[in-house]
C-alpha cells in the first residue's frame, strides 16, 4: 500500500522561502507525476504544481514564479520550495501521488503550514 | 488554463436522498474528471476516475457521468458516512494546471 508523508517546518517567517519534503513508501517513485496541493483554512483545494520522476515540472501560474519543484528518486521523496511568502500561503499543505489514467490516487495526511512572525 | 465551476456550492439533503453535484470545465476535457470526497481534518479521497469509472472500495451508490465540459456526480441514496465536501478535479496531463472546482459541501437537511 503506498503511502506518503509530508514533513517540514510548521512556522515560517513572511518573506523567507517555505520547504516541504513528500516521502513514498510501499512503492517506487518512478514513472509517476507528484503533485503538491494546498487549502487555506476553510477554503477549496489550490493546485500548486506537479513533478515527474525525471524531474520535468509543471506549475500553477498563479505561482509559478516562487514555486521550485525536485525530486530525489535515490530517496523516494520529492520536495516543494515556495519563496517569499505571505500570510497568505498559511495552508494545509497535501502531497499526492498522480495517476495518468485515475488522477490523484494516494494523498499524504496533510501539514499545516503558517506564515507568521 | 481550464476553469472548472462546481454547482452548488452547499446542499442541503437527507439520509436517503439521492443527490447530484454539477462540474463544468471551461473547455473540452475528454472524460479526464475525478471527485474526491473530502472530511474536516482528513485528506481527499478519490472517488471516481475518468468521470466514470468508481474506485475500488467505493460504494456503488456513488456514480460519475460525463464528458467534455459537463460532469455529475450522483450519490442514489444518501448515507450518514457522506456528508463531506465533494471537488471535482480536471486531470487531463495535456493541460495543466490540474485545476479543481470550487467544492460542494453536503450538509444535513
Amino acid at each position: 500500500q503506498v503511502q506518503l508523508q509530508e514533513s517540514g517546518p510548521g512556522l515560517v517567517k513572511p518573506s523567507e522561502t517555505l520547504s516541504l519534503t513528500c516521502t513514498v513508501s510501499g512503492g517506487s517513485i518512478s514513472s509517476y507525476y507528484w503533485s503538491w496541493i494546498r487549502q487555506p483554512a476553510g477554503k477549496g483545494l489550490e493546485w500548486i504544481g506537479r513533478i515527474y520522476t525525471s524531474g520535468s515540472t509543471n506549475y500553477n501560474p498563479s505561482l509559478k514564479s516562487r514555486v521550485t519543484m525536485s525530486v530525489d528518486t535515490s530517496k523516494n521523496q520529492f520536495s516543494l520550495k515556495l519563496s517569499s511568502v505571505t500570510a497568505a500561503d498559511t495552508a494545509v499543505y497535501y502531497c499526492a501521488r498522480v495517476d495518468s489514467s485515475r488522477g490523484s490516487d494516494y494523498w499524504g495526511q496533510g501539514t499545516l503550514v503558517t506564515v507568521s512572525s | 488554463d481550464i476553469q472548472m465551476t462546481q454547482s452548488p456550492s452547499t446542499l442541503s439533503a437527507s439520509v436517503g436522498d439521492r443527490v447530484t453535484i454539477t462540474c463544468r470545465a471551461s473547455q473540452s476535457i475528454s472524460s479526464w474528471l475525478a471527485w474526491y470526497q473530502q472530511k474536516p481534518g482528513k485528506a481527499p479521497k478519490l472517488l471516481i476516475y475518468k468521470a466514470s469509472s468508481l474506485e475500488s472500495g467505493v460504494p456503488s451508490r456513488f456514480s460519475g457521468s460525463g464528458s467534455g465540459t459537463e460532469f455529475t456526480l450522483t450519490i442514489s441514496s444518501l448515507q450518514p458516512d457522506d456528508f463531506a465536501t465533494y471537488y471535482c478535479q480536471q486531470y487531463n496531463s495535456y493541460s495543466p494546471p490540474l485545476t479543481f472546482g470550487g467544492g460542494t459541501k453536503v450538509e444535513i437537511k
